[in-house]
């Protein structure tokens, strides 16, 4: 069974700092996605990583993939009060006949940026 | 906006009754898929239809099924329910059930049991 966890579950980050959340699964992949969360609200795609080596960046996060190691980074930097929410990391894996992919979820960083 | 939408926004409603949620995926795409996410369990997934067929079984309950209709809506029907099942589901819509599985999720529907 495909596991899935993310570290730290927790972060408290001052506002300008940089930080790195870590995304670790259990089963080869090369399919990853990240998703944010605002309280009460709905999974916004963030990030979606198709291969080994992938790196994709977005204002300012960035995301990468090593398949080999089986972790996804999300880097921070210079952090704002805005980023604070939480950040989910998915990884897509076949079922075992290889027709139908199913997303399993880590349990989430929540992310608080304090001025 | 995604382009999923569900319904109702809210329900609650007492141990023991049944509730139906509903939920629209964006134009185009195939596959549905319903998750529950509560403080306790996390974000659980819990079953998958792709053009009106189940395609994967998470950790569904028994009290719980689903299905997916030919203009492709989905409604989750919840039975007998108990004050653990209170929580926030998620539907979230793709493409297709192959490859390429990025999901886009719907507002959700918060379920109150009382």
């Amino acid at each position: 069974e495909l596991k899935v966890e993310q570290n730290p579950l927790f972060l408290s980050m001052q506002e300008g700092k940089n930080y790195t959340i870590y995304c670790n699964y259990s089963t080869t992949s090369d399919r990853l996605y990240w998703y944010r969360q605002d309280p009460g609200k709905s999974l916004e795609s963030l990030f979606v990583l198709l291969s080994n080596g992938a790196v994709k960046q977005e204002g300012r996060l960035m995301a990468s993939l090593d398949t080999k190691a089986r972790l996804s980074t999300l880097h921070i930097t210079a952090a704002v009060h805005d980023l604070s929410a939480t950040y989910f990391c998915a990884v897509d894996l076949p079922n075992s006949g290889g027709s139908n992919y199913k997303l399993t979820f880590g349990k989430g960083t929540l992310l608080t940026v304090n001025p | 906006d995604s382009g999923v939408t569900q319904t109702p926004k809210h329900l609650i409603t007492a141990t023991g009754q049944r509730v139906t949620l509903r939920c629209s995926p964006r134009s185009g795409d195939l596959s549905v898929y319903w998750y529950q996410q509560s403080l306790d369990q996390g974000l659980q997934f819990l079953i998958q239809y792709y053009n009106g067929e189940e395609r994967a079984k998470g950790n569904i309950l028994e009290r719980f099924s689903a299905q997916q209709f030919p203009d492709l809506h989905s409604e989750l029907n919840l039975s007998s329910l108990e004050l653990g099942d209170s929580a926030l589901y998620f539907c979230a819509s793709s493409v297709a059930a192959g490859f390429f599985n990025e999901q886009f999720f719907g507002p959700g529907t918060r379920l109150t049991v009382l």
